[in-house]
Protein backbone atom coordinates (compact mmCIF):
# COMPACT_ATOMS: atom_id res chain seq x y z
CA UNK A 1 0.00 0.00 0.00
CA UNK A 2 1.93 3.10 -1.47
CA UNK A 3 -0.01 5.72 -0.26
CA UNK A 4 1.93 9.17 -1.61
CA UNK A 5 5.21 9.03 -3.19
CA UNK A 6 6.95 11.77 -3.67
CA UNK A 7 10.43 11.98 -6.05
CA UNK A 8 13.47 12.84 -5.78
CA UNK A 9 13.91 12.16 -1.89
CA UNK A 10 17.00 14.50 -2.29
CA UNK A 11 18.17 17.01 -5.11
CA UNK A 12 21.10 20.18 -5.11
CA UNK A 13 20.15 23.14 -7.80
CA UNK A 14 21.96 25.78 -8.70
CA UNK A 15 20.48 29.36 -8.57
CA UNK A 16 18.42 29.68 -11.48
CA UNK A 17 18.05 26.27 -12.77
CA UNK A 18 14.61 24.70 -13.26
CA UNK A 19 12.92 21.38 -11.49
CA UNK A 20 9.25 19.37 -10.86
CA UNK A 21 8.70 17.61 -7.85
CA UNK A 22 6.80 14.44 -8.70
CA UNK A 23 3.96 13.53 -6.08
CA UNK A 24 1.43 10.50 -6.79
CA UNK A 25 -1.25 8.92 -4.51
CA UNK A 26 -3.36 5.83 -4.96
CA UNK A 27 -5.86 6.39 -2.63
CA UNK A 28 -8.29 7.73 -5.04
CA UNK A 29 -8.16 10.88 -3.00
CA UNK A 30 -9.97 13.92 -4.41
CA UNK A 31 -7.44 16.76 -2.50
CA UNK A 32 -4.00 16.66 -3.01
CA UNK A 33 -1.34 19.64 -1.22
CA UNK A 34 1.62 20.90 -1.64
CA UNK A 35 3.44 22.36 1.58
CA UNK A 36 7.32 23.62 2.50
CA UNK A 37 8.93 23.29 6.05
CA UNK A 38 12.07 25.34 6.88
CA UNK A 39 14.13 24.34 9.69
CA UNK A 40 12.19 24.96 13.25
CA UNK A 41 9.18 25.99 11.34
CA UNK A 42 5.98 24.62 10.70
CA UNK A 43 4.51 23.60 7.53
CA UNK A 44 3.39 26.54 4.84
CA UNK A 45 0.86 25.04 1.87
CA UNK A 46 2.23 26.47 -1.38
CA UNK A 47 -0.46 25.16 -3.26
CA UNK A 48 -3.50 22.91 -3.11
CA UNK A 49 -6.56 21.04 -5.51
CA UNK A 50 -9.75 19.96 -4.99
CA UNK A 51 -9.89 17.50 -7.92
CA UNK A 52 -8.50 16.71 -11.60
CA UNK A 53 -7.69 20.28 -13.35
CA UNK A 54 -8.68 22.51 -10.64
CA UNK A 55 -5.71 24.12 -8.15
CA UNK A 56 -5.43 27.08 -6.41
CA UNK A 57 -2.94 29.20 -4.08
CA UNK A 58 -1.67 29.07 -0.71
CA UNK A 59 -0.06 30.45 1.77
CA UNK A 60 3.29 31.03 -0.13
CA UNK A 61 2.74 30.42 -3.80
CA UNK A 62 5.49 32.54 -5.46
CA UNK A 63 7.90 31.13 -7.43
CA UNK A 64 6.02 27.93 -7.81
CA UNK A 65 3.57 26.35 -10.73
CA UNK A 66 1.54 23.16 -10.34
CA UNK A 67 -0.98 20.94 -12.80
CA UNK A 68 -3.39 18.69 -12.01
CA UNK A 69 -4.40 16.64 -14.87
CA UNK A 70 -4.90 13.12 -12.90
CA UNK A 71 -6.27 12.91 -9.46
CA UNK A 72 -3.40 10.35 -9.19
CA UNK A 73 -0.10 13.48 -9.95
CA UNK A 74 -0.13 16.39 -8.97
CA UNK A 75 3.89 17.63 -9.39
CA UNK A 76 5.39 20.81 -8.19
CA UNK A 77 7.49 22.86 -10.36
CA UNK A 78 9.98 25.46 -9.45
CA UNK A 79 11.18 27.51 -12.63
CA UNK A 80 13.89 29.80 -11.33
CA UNK A 81 15.48 28.32 -8.73
CA UNK A 82 16.18 30.72 -6.07
CA UNK A 83 18.41 30.53 -2.32
CA UNK A 84 15.10 31.00 -0.75
CA UNK A 85 13.10 27.96 -2.42
CA UNK A 86 15.75 25.61 0.12
CA UNK A 87 13.91 23.79 2.19
CA UNK A 88 11.82 20.17 2.87
CA UNK A 89 8.73 19.89 0.30
CA UNK A 90 5.83 17.46 1.67
CA UNK A 91 3.24 16.25 -0.80
CA UNK A 92 -0.46 14.98 1.29
CA UNK A 93 -3.94 13.96 -0.01
CA UNK A 94 -7.01 13.64 1.38
CA UNK A 95 -10.77 12.85 1.11
CA UNK A 96 -12.73 16.18 1.06
CA UNK A 97 -12.52 17.01 5.43
CA UNK A 98 -10.57 14.25 6.20
CA UNK A 99 -7.28 13.87 7.47
CA UNK A 100 -4.51 14.82 5.83
CA UNK A 101 -2.00 11.69 4.37
CA UNK A 102 1.72 13.14 3.41
CA UNK A 103 4.41 11.77 1.28
CA UNK A 104 8.15 11.68 3.21
CA UNK A 105 9.03 14.67 1.65
CA UNK A 106 12.00 16.19 -1.26
CA UNK A 107 14.95 17.88 0.34
CA UNK A 108 16.03 20.27 -1.90
CA UNK A 109 19.00 22.56 -1.68
CA UNK A 110 19.51 25.21 -3.49
CA UNK A 111 23.16 26.47 -3.92
CA UNK B 1 1.46 36.32 12.33
CA UNK B 2 1.44 32.97 13.27
CA UNK B 3 -2.11 31.64 14.01
CA UNK B 4 -1.52 28.60 15.04
CA UNK B 5 1.53 28.55 17.79
CA UNK B 6 3.58 25.70 19.72
CA UNK B 7 5.66 27.85 22.26
CA UNK B 8 7.39 25.09 23.73
CA UNK B 9 10.44 23.97 20.94
CA UNK B 10 11.00 20.90 23.12
CA UNK B 11 10.14 18.35 26.14
CA UNK B 12 11.77 15.76 27.74
CA UNK B 13 9.86 13.25 29.69
CA UNK B 14 10.72 10.07 31.27
CA UNK B 15 9.44 6.61 29.97
CA UNK B 16 6.16 5.73 31.79
CA UNK B 17 5.11 9.31 32.70
CA UNK B 18 2.66 11.61 31.08
CA UNK B 19 3.68 14.12 28.15
CA UNK B 20 1.58 17.10 27.91
CA UNK B 21 2.02 19.66 24.69
CA UNK B 22 0.27 22.51 24.30
CA UNK B 23 -1.09 24.40 21.24
CA UNK B 24 -2.26 27.88 21.38
CA UNK B 25 -4.41 29.60 18.10
CA UNK B 26 -5.64 33.03 17.40
CA UNK B 27 -8.37 32.67 14.93
CA UNK B 28 -12.00 32.37 16.15
CA UNK B 29 -13.25 30.85 12.63
CA UNK B 30 -11.19 27.13 13.42
CA UNK B 31 -13.36 24.61 14.16
CA UNK B 32 -11.42 21.24 13.60
CA UNK B 33 -7.98 20.99 15.40
CA UNK B 34 -5.82 17.73 14.23
CA UNK B 35 -1.73 16.74 15.91
CA UNK B 36 0.23 15.21 13.36
CA UNK B 37 3.75 13.38 14.68
CA UNK B 38 6.46 13.17 12.35
CA UNK B 39 9.44 11.16 12.74
CA UNK B 40 13.04 12.39 10.80
CA UNK B 41 13.31 11.61 7.50
CA UNK B 42 9.53 10.80 7.29
CA UNK B 43 6.21 12.94 6.69
CA UNK B 44 3.85 13.74 9.14
CA UNK B 45 1.29 11.04 10.36
CA UNK B 46 -2.02 11.97 11.63
CA UNK B 47 -2.77 11.10 15.40
CA UNK B 48 -5.84 12.34 17.12
CA UNK B 49 -8.13 15.58 15.95
CA UNK B 50 -10.88 16.72 17.99
CA UNK B 51 -13.79 18.99 16.82
CA UNK B 52 -15.04 22.43 18.10
CA UNK B 53 -17.97 21.01 19.76
CA UNK B 54 -16.36 18.85 22.00
CA UNK B 55 -14.02 19.63 24.54
CA UNK B 56 -11.71 16.29 24.84
CA UNK B 57 -11.19 13.29 22.35
CA UNK B 58 -9.50 10.10 23.65
CA UNK B 59 -7.73 7.20 21.77
CA UNK B 60 -5.84 4.50 23.48
CA UNK B 61 -2.65 6.83 25.32
CA UNK B 62 -3.51 9.78 23.27
CA UNK B 63 -5.87 12.37 24.50
CA UNK B 64 -6.57 15.77 23.23
CA UNK B 65 -8.44 18.72 25.19
CA UNK B 66 -9.62 21.68 23.83
CA UNK B 67 -10.26 24.73 25.73
CA UNK B 68 -11.95 27.10 23.12
CA UNK B 69 -12.56 30.38 25.71
CA UNK B 70 -8.40 30.56 26.32
CA UNK B 71 -7.96 29.23 22.66
CA UNK B 72 -5.81 26.44 23.81
CA UNK B 73 -5.75 22.91 23.00
CA UNK B 74 -3.40 20.04 24.42
CA UNK B 75 -2.14 16.83 23.91
CA UNK B 76 -1.66 14.06 26.58
CA UNK B 77 -0.04 11.22 25.93
CA UNK B 78 0.18 8.38 28.94
CA UNK B 79 1.96 6.80 29.48
CA UNK B 80 4.79 7.96 27.30
CA UNK B 81 7.23 5.17 25.42
CA UNK B 82 10.26 5.75 23.93
CA UNK B 83 8.69 5.10 20.02
CA UNK B 84 7.28 8.06 21.28
CA UNK B 85 10.29 10.34 20.63
CA UNK B 86 9.10 12.71 17.75
CA UNK B 87 8.20 16.14 16.51
CA UNK B 88 4.38 16.96 16.69
CA UNK B 89 2.77 19.39 15.42
CA UNK B 90 -0.48 21.03 16.14
CA UNK B 91 -2.68 22.00 12.97
CA UNK B 92 -6.16 23.73 12.90
CA UNK B 93 -9.12 23.97 9.86
CA UNK B 94 -11.24 27.08 9.60
CA UNK B 95 -14.90 26.66 8.75
CA UNK B 96 -15.58 27.39 5.41
CA UNK B 97 -12.34 27.04 4.00
CA UNK B 98 -11.98 23.56 2.81
CA UNK B 99 -9.44 21.06 3.95
CA UNK B 100 -6.78 23.84 4.23
CA UNK B 101 -4.96 23.21 7.63
CA UNK B 102 -3.12 25.74 9.49
CA UNK B 103 0.52 24.38 11.34
CA UNK B 104 2.20 24.94 14.42
CA UNK B 105 5.90 24.96 14.62
CA UNK B 106 6.10 21.78 16.20
CA UNK B 107 7.38 20.53 19.48
CA UNK B 108 9.86 18.04 19.57
CA UNK B 109 9.11 15.14 22.75
CA UNK B 110 12.17 12.76 23.71
CA UNK B 111 10.93 10.45 25.98
CA UNK B 112 14.08 8.86 27.99
CA UNK B 113 14.16 5.16 28.91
Amino acid sequence: NAGVTQTPKFRILKIGQSMTLQCTQDMNHNYMYWYRQDPGMGLKLIYYSVGAGITDKGEVPNGYNVSRSTTEDFPLRLELAAPSQTSVYFCASSYTDQPQHFGDGTRLSIL
Amino acid sequence: DQQVKQNSPSLSVQEGRISILNCDYTNSMFDYFLWYKKYPAEGPTFLISISSIKDKNEDGRFTVFLNKSAKHLSLHIVPSQPGDSAVYFCAARARNAGNMLTFGGGTRLMVKP
